[in-house]
């Protein structure tokens, strides 16, 4: 299977900041590579799919790049909505989909 | 605008079967995959199978032995079966439409929460 990782696993950011979500791949996966957004007690929400496709009506502050092992997620300026986990996905070799670990993004 | 819901029991006993039912309203299930994700409460998401409208479908493998997907077009509904359940399958269920050949999930249940006790 292939592994994701995400670093930091957790941070602690301020309103207006800007956050940088770094997930790396086990072994090369193109940009088979898409993130989410989950709140606590909701199901999780498409952001980006195939690396850097905004998902239709995400806010633009969400972008996402890289291809091969190393992505990366960025919140160009935090706003109080943004605070909730993101995992990373890939569907490079299935089965099966695998989800990176996470990252929370929480209040400073 | 496509809606998921997902039901079933909210407790299952050790060693019985867990059966949860997905209902699409808003869209129909043709043209698209729809995958069963799980999360263990505190803990991360765990894609657990999915199916196409044709029926052909994927399994993790680490579930595959205990797991039976299945889709009935005709009430656009999507099935999923998981036997021999223990404690380490308490979790949040959810159904995901999965977009065809890019693998994302771009809607999402709101979960069916199943506790094994």
């Amino acid at each position: 299977d292939i592994q994701l990782t995400q670093s930091p696993s957790s941070l602690s950011a301020s309103v207006g900041d800007r956050v940088t979500i770094t997930c790396r791949a086990s072994q090369t996966i193109s940009t088979y590579l898409h993130w989410y957004q989950q709140k606590p007690g909701k199901a999780p929400k498409l952001l980006i799919y195939g690396g850097s496709n905004l998902q239709s009506g995400v806010p633009s502050r969400f972008s996402g790049s890289g291809s091969g092992t190393e992505f990366t997620l960025t919140i160009s300026t935090l706003q109080p909505e943004d605070f909730a986990t993101y995992y990373c996905q890939q569907n490079y070799r299935i089965p099966p989909f695998t989800f990176g670990p996470g990252t929370k993004v929480d209040i400073k | 605008q496509v809606q998921l819901q997902e039901s079933g029991p909210g407790l299952v006993k050790p060693s019985e079967t867990l059966s949860l039912t997905c209902t699409v309203s808003g869209g129909s299930v043709n043209n698209y995959y729809w995958s069963w994700v799980r999360q263990p409460p505190g803990k991360g998401l765990e894609w657990i199978a999915y199916i196409y409208s044709s029926g052909s479908n994927n399994y993790n493998p680490s579930l595959r032995s205990r797991v039976t997907i299945s889709v009935d077009t005709s009430k656009n509904q999507v099935f999923l079966k998981l036997s021999s359940v223990t404690t380490a399958d308490t979790a949040v269920y959810y159904c995901a439409r999965t977009v065809l050949y890019h693998y994302y999930m771009d809607v999402w249940g709101e979960g069916a929460t199943v506790t094994v006790s």
